[in-house]
C-alpha cells in the first residue's frame, strides 16, 4: 500500500471558520491531488499539485486553496467553511499524470 | 466531453451469485487509461485494476475479471461467485486529455454493491 496518511481523520466545525487538512505521502510521488466525495456525485477534483509550489485547480475549487511546499506534504485549507462543504476528502498522489492514482484514509469534515 | 457512465447505482446479489457492474465512458483522446477502484464500508479506496486503450485483452484475477471493449467505449467488471467481503461501492475511472489538452481523470458516481449471505 502507498504511504499516505490524512490529518485530522474526522473534523466538526461551525460555519466562518478556517479549516485545513494534511496530506502526507512517503512514497515521492511528484502529483497530488484533493477530491472530496459526496452521494451521487462520486469523487470531484478540488486542487493538485504537480510539484513543489505547483498546483491548479479542478473542477470544483471555489472556496478551497492548497499549498505544497514539500513533496510530501498537501495541504487543503477551507477558508471560511460552509456547511455545503461538509464532505469526505481524500487525496491522492501518482508518480505521473497518466499513472495510477493512489489514495488517502479520508477525512470526514461536517461543517455546523 | 469526458465522460464516466456507472448507470447501475445499486445492486442486491445474493452469495455466489456472478455479478457484473457496468461502466461505460466517453472521451476524444485515442489514448487514455481506465481504473476500477472498490470502497468498503470502512471507507478507504482500493486501486483494483488500470487498462490503457491499446490494450484490449480481457482480465482475470481469481473472481473478478475485466472486459474492456473499445467498440461499445465501455469497461465492464464481474465478480464470479460473489462473497460478502464483495460487497462495497465500485468506481470507474478514466484517464485522458480533456478539450483544453490537460490530462484529466473523471470518475463516476460509483456502483453499491451488496452480497447478501
Amino acid at each position: 500500500d502507498a504511504g499516505i496518511t490524512q490529518s485530522p481523520r474526522h473534523k466538526v466545525t461551525e460555519t466562518g471558520t478556517p479549516v485545513t487538512l494534511r496530506c502526507h505521502q512517503t512514497e515521492n510521488h511528484r502529483y497530488m491531488y484533493w477530491y472530496r466525495q459526496d452521494p451521487g456525485h462520486g469523487l470531484r477534483l478540488i486542487h493538485y499539485s504537480y510539484g513543489v509550489k505547483d498546483t491548479d485547480k479542478g473542477e470544483v475549487s471555489d472556496g478551497y486553496s492548497v499549498s505544497r511546499s514539500k513533496t510530501e506534504d498537501f495541504l487543503l485549507t477551507l477558508e471560511s467553511a460552509t456547511s455545503s462543504q461538509t464532505s469526505v476528502y481524500f487525496c491522492a498522489i501518482s508518480d505521473g499524470v497518466k499513472e495510477t492514482q493512489y489514495f488517502g484514509p479520508g477525512t470526514r469534515l461536517l461543517v455546523l | 466531453a469526458q465522460k464516466v457512465t456507472q448507470a447501475q447505482t445499486e445492486i442486491s446479489v445474493v452469495e455466489k451469485e456472478d455479478v457484473t457492474l457496468d461502466c461505460v465512458y466517453e472521451t476524444r483522446d485515442t489514448t487514455y487509461y481506465l481504473f476500477w477502484y472498490k470502497q468498503p464500508p470502512s471507507g478507504e479506496l482500493v486501486f483494483l485494476i488500470r487498462r490503457n486503450s491499446f490494450d484490449e485483452q480481457n482480465e482475470i484475477s481469481g473472481r473478478y475479471s475485466w472486459n474492456f471493449q473499445k467498440s461499445t467505449s465501455s469497461f465492464n467488471f464481474t465478480i464470479t461467485a460473489s462473497q460478502v467481503v464483495d460487497s462495497a461501492v465500485y468506481f470507474c475511472a478514466l484517464s485522458a486529455v480533456d478539450s483544453g489538452g490537460y490530462q484529466k481523470v473523471t470518475f463516476g458516481i460509483g456502483t453499491k454493491l451488496q452480497v447478501i449471505p
